[in-house]
């Protein structure tokens, strides 16, 4: 079965310091995508980054990259400059060639001033 | 425990027809969310109910409605469907509230609006 692992439930750092969000998967498919969506407490889902399985070259948007290691079935989110608001749950999903997605647990990030 | 479940898993409309979706959460969670998922829009927010009351709602025009039953099961309900309706309808349940919060995501349902 396909899997999303989130294993940090809850990160707290400081403003202007750089944070890494893990998340691992299971597939064993070649092809798939992979994203990281932060929300907020208003529910709103805000995709942050997106990851082409077939791309080896790490997405970047802004202050947030990943790193992506297809071998290690690795998708961690790094945030650079952590701003007071980037607090929120982050989660990390997996979609399949089927269009089936699979999230995982999320972690909690708390940027303190 | 059973995971989330939705039902239909598939289903396919025409423009003007009106569908209903269903979301049966884990056992013990009362909070209910739905979610659109789209190529274009990516995942969008569409309502949360708990203990049979819309608790939040998101962006989207009043085709879109929802309710929530004593039992916490929830269903979606879309009016008039337009072309542009054609998505991944997904379902969270959570048990917990704010920081405490975990959400558990179903299979969703996939949309097709002819």
């Amino acid at each position: 079965a396909q899997t999303v692992t989130q294993s940090q439930p809850e990160m707290s750092v400081q403003e202007a310091e750089t944070v890494t969000l893990s998340c691992t998967y299971d597939t064993s498919e070649s092809n798939y995508y992979l994203f990281w969506y932060k929300q907020p407490p208003s529910r709103q889902m805000i995709l942050v980054i997106r990851q082409e399985a077939y791309k080896q070259q790490n997405a970047t948007e802004n202050r947030f990259s990943v790193n992506f290691q297809k071998a290690a079935k690795s998708f961690s989110l790094k945030i650079s400059d952590s701003q007071l608001g980037d607090t929120a749950m982050y989660f990390c999903a997996f979609l399949n060639r089927d269009d089936k997605i699979i999230f995982g647990k999320g972690t909690r990030l708390h940027i303190l001033p | 425990k059973a995971g989330v479940t939705q039902t239909p898993r598939y289903l396919i409309k025409t423009r003007g027809q009106q569908v209903t979706l269903s979301c049966s959460p884990i056992s013990g969670h009362r909070s209910v969310s739905w979610y659109q998922q789209t190529p274009g829009q990516g995942l969008q927010f569409l309502f949360e109910y708990f203990s049979e009351t819309q608790r939040n709602k998101g962006n989207f025009p009043g085709r879109f409605s929802g309710r929530q039953f004593s039992n916490s099961r929830s269903e979606m309900n879309v009016s008039t469907l337009e072309l542009g309706d054609s998505a991944l309808y997904l379902c969270a349940s959570s048990v917990g509230h704010g920081a405490q919060e975990t959400q558990y995501f179903g299979p969703g349902t996939r949309l097709l609006v002819l």
